[in-house]
């Protein structure tokens, strides 16, 4: 099974301000990474695909990049709406697409 | 509008049986694979399942394997997880989740199953 690690665990940012979170692979996924959003009392958003594509109606603030093993995820200038939790998922290894234990990025 | 719409949680004893469904609108459900997820309280997400478009390929997580069984009812838009042997360790928000070959793109809202006694 492809572990997928996620750092930080909490990411304090205030608006307007610059985030970064970062996953890495146990082993190579090439660029096979997704990343989800999730918010209480939503259904997750996908974000982000092939670690580098924005999904559909996705603002350009979110954006990622690495292939391999090691991944970023950034959101350039955060908005109140994006104070969530974040998960990055492989999809390397079918059909155990396994997930990441998720960032949370909340208000500073 | 793509939709899916979870239902069929709710509180049940440790060894009994639940069936969420999950509906589906606004897309050819009969086209894509779909995906069973949940996730604990205070923790991550946890693929469970996954069926694909004709029911031809159906595969599990190790620890749903021989306790849950997905299916899906094309003519009824309809995904479904029958779980039983329900532990307590499976009390979980449950999503649907629609396959492509990138992710899941779209997910519904959840239901919530609680298994205690």
């Amino acid at each position: 099974e492809i572990v997928m690690t996620q750092s930080p665990a909490t990411l304090s940012v205030s608006p307007g301000e610059r985030a970064t979170l970062s996953c890495k692979a146990s082993q190579s996924i090439s660029s096979n990474l997704a990343w989800y959003q999730l918010k209480p009392g939503q259904a997750p958003r996908f974000l982000i695909y092939g670690a580098s594509t924005r999904a559909t109606g996705i603002p350009a603030r979110f954006s990622g990049s690495g292939s391999g093993t090691e991944f970023t995820l950034t959101i350039s200038s955060l908005q109140s709406e994006d104070f969530a939790v974040y998960y990055c998922q492989q999809y390397n290894n079918w059909p155990q697409w396994t997930f990441g234990q998720g960032t949370k990025v909340e208000i500073k | 509008e793509v939709r899916l719409v979870e239902s069929g949680g709710g509180l049940v004893q440790p060894g009994g049986s639940l069936r969420l469904s999950c509906a589906a609108s606004g897309f050819t459900f009969s086209t894509y694979g779909m995906n069973w997820v949940r996730q604990p309280p205070g923790k991550g997400l946890e693929w469970l399942s996954y069926i694909a478009h004709s029911s031809s390929a159906i595969y599990y997580a190790d620890s749903v394997k021989g306790r849950f069984t997905i299916s899906r009812d094309n003519a009824k838009n309809s995904l479904y997880l029958q779980m039983n042997s329900l532990r307590d360790e499976d009390t979980a928000m449950y999503y649907c989740a629609r396959a492509t070959r990138d992710g899941y793109d779209v997910w519904g809202l959840g239901t919530l199953v609680t298994v205690s006694s």
